[in-house]
């Protein structure tokens, strides 16, 4: 069954870096688009960044512009996310999220997400 | 972006009660828009795609409607296990995927 299971989550200084990572299990991974979504403590969901099957096409929203690289990693089913200048705006569970074949866009399975934590 | 409001924030509701909830877009979406489901604890789960098509597994009991900008999500009678948090989202101006406040519904 489809698995994907994130990690490198931590407590990160402000300004400090972090690397997600997400593996992938149970489907053919290099026919899918990925997608990182966070979710601060006790709120909603916000989407993060896009890649899409090949890793030739990204996107990511205006609050982590710049400071966020996504990539994906064909021969290990995995995708990370490279987190940079973090602030304690960026404090959430990561989870990562495949984009249905079908249907760009419409997240059908979901990791247990990953915590992360800006603080001094 | 397409901003996504959903209501009430919080809904009471006593098992075997219908429930209702609704989910608004600043613009029209069409029927790129999907229901999630999540647990305290646990990762969102994929309800409704399509405005009203069930994912794979879910109860009957689950209906989703709605098109343009104005949709719904009817729980027909609660079962002690969908008490959770709601969220719409919306996939018509993909990939800026945008989702609701979410709505928690409660055992009154």
């Amino acid at each position: 069954q489809v698995q994907l299971v994130e990690s490198g989550g931590g407590l990160v200084k402000p300004g400090g870096s972090l690397r997600l990572s997400c593996a992938a299990s149970g489907f053919t991974f290099s026919d899918y688009y990925m997608s990182w979504i966070r979710q601060a403590p006790g709120k909603g969901l916000e989407w993060v960044s896009y890649i899409s099957s090949s890793g030739t096409n990204i996107y990511y929203a205006d609050s982590v512009k710049g400071r966020f690289s996504i990539s994906r990693d064909i021969a290990k089913n995995s995708l990370y996310l490279q987190m940079n200048s973090l602030t304690a705006d960026d404090t959430a569970v990561y989870f990562c999220a495949r984009e249905a074949i079908t249907a760009a866009g419409l997240l059908d399975s979901w990791g247990q997400g990953t915590l992360v934590t800006v603080s001094s | 972006e397409v901003v996504m409001t959903q209501s009430p924030a919080t809904l009471s509701v006593s098992p075997g009660e219908r429930a209702t909830l609704s989910c608004g877009a600043s613009q029209y979406v069409s029927s790129n828009l999907a229901w999630y489901q999540q647990k305290p604890g646990q990762a969102p789960r994929l309800l409704i795609y399509g405005a009203s098509t069930r994912a794979t597994g879910i109860p009957a009991r689950f209906t989703g409607s709605g098109s343009g900008t104005d949709f719904t999500l009817t729980i027909s009678s609660l079962q002690s296990e969908d008490f959770a948090v709601y969220y719409c989202q919306q996939y018509n101006n993909w990939p800026q995927l945008t989702f609701g406040g979410g709505t928690k519904v409660e055992i009154k």
